[in-house]
């Protein structure tokens, strides 16, 4: 039973242009969400994240989007850059941030082409 | 500020051997996390310490998996023995505090292969 769902195991888009990843959750408990970026070989890094008092944060090129009656997030890369180019994790936890317990979805590949 | 090191990097082993790995987390964080990723998948928590104490293990196979954190600094995961299905990289976190907010730190992880 997966509480975090990535469903596009990959996305490829031109430099220059906006990349978007999306993430549904199940649990209406979850509260934060976070997104993390994984090269090959190396541990997920943290990129960004989002309490569910907000609908929207921003970090220079990388804005998330929090949708809590749709149970739905997505990362938006603008403009995307050939370094993008990584797996992508959506990760949630709940009980108001009092847990470090993350939920993890199977990660979506992106790849921005020259 | 040094980075969560893990080691061994890789390890191949046959099934129903046993085998280690090792986490030393980053410099005063209180919280550490084994996880487990599993090709094509994301990671699962394992266990979570604060400090030198279990929070949350529910996730572990407590017949073949242990874990320490002995002084509430480093950490070894033990298999004992391993089947196949064990296959996976086993990736160690830390975070200062242990909450939601706070960002976990990931060390580059070990890949098992089990024959």
């Amino acid at each position: 039973d997966q509480q975090v769902k990535q469903n596009s195991p990959s996305l490829s888009v031109q430099e220059g242009r906006i990349s978007i990843l999306n993430c549904d959750y199940t649990n209406s408990m979850f509260d934060y969400f976070l997104w993390y970026k994984k090269y090959p070989a190396e541990g997920p890094t943290f990129l960004i994240s989002i309490s569910s008092i907000k609908d929207k944060n921003e970090d220079g090129r990388f804005t998330v989007f929090l949708n809590k009656s749709a149970k739905h997030l997505s990362l938006h890369i603008v403009p995307s850059q050939p370094g993008d180019s990584a797996v992508y994790f959506c990760a949630a936890s709940e009980g108001g941030g009092s847990q470090g317990n993350l939920i993890f979805g199977k990660g979506t590949k992106l790849s921005v082409k020259p | 500020e040094a980075g969560v090191a893990q080691s061994p990097r890789y390890k191949i082993i046959e099934k129903r051997q046993s085998v280690a790995f090792w986490c030393n987390p980053i410099s005063g964080h209180a919280t550490l996390y084994w996880y487990q990723q599993i090709l094509g998948q994301g990671p699962k928590l394992l266990i979570q310490f604060q400090n030198n104490g279990v929070v949350d293990d529910s996730q572990l196979p407590k017949d073949r998996f242990s874990a320490e954190r002995l002084k509430g600094v480093d950490s070894t995961l033990k298999i004992q023995p391993a089947k196949l299905e064990d296959s996976a990289v086993y990736l160690c976190a830390s975070s200062r505090r242990g909450l939601g907010l706070d960002e976990q730190y990931f060390g580059p992880g070990t890949r098992l292969t089990v024959t």
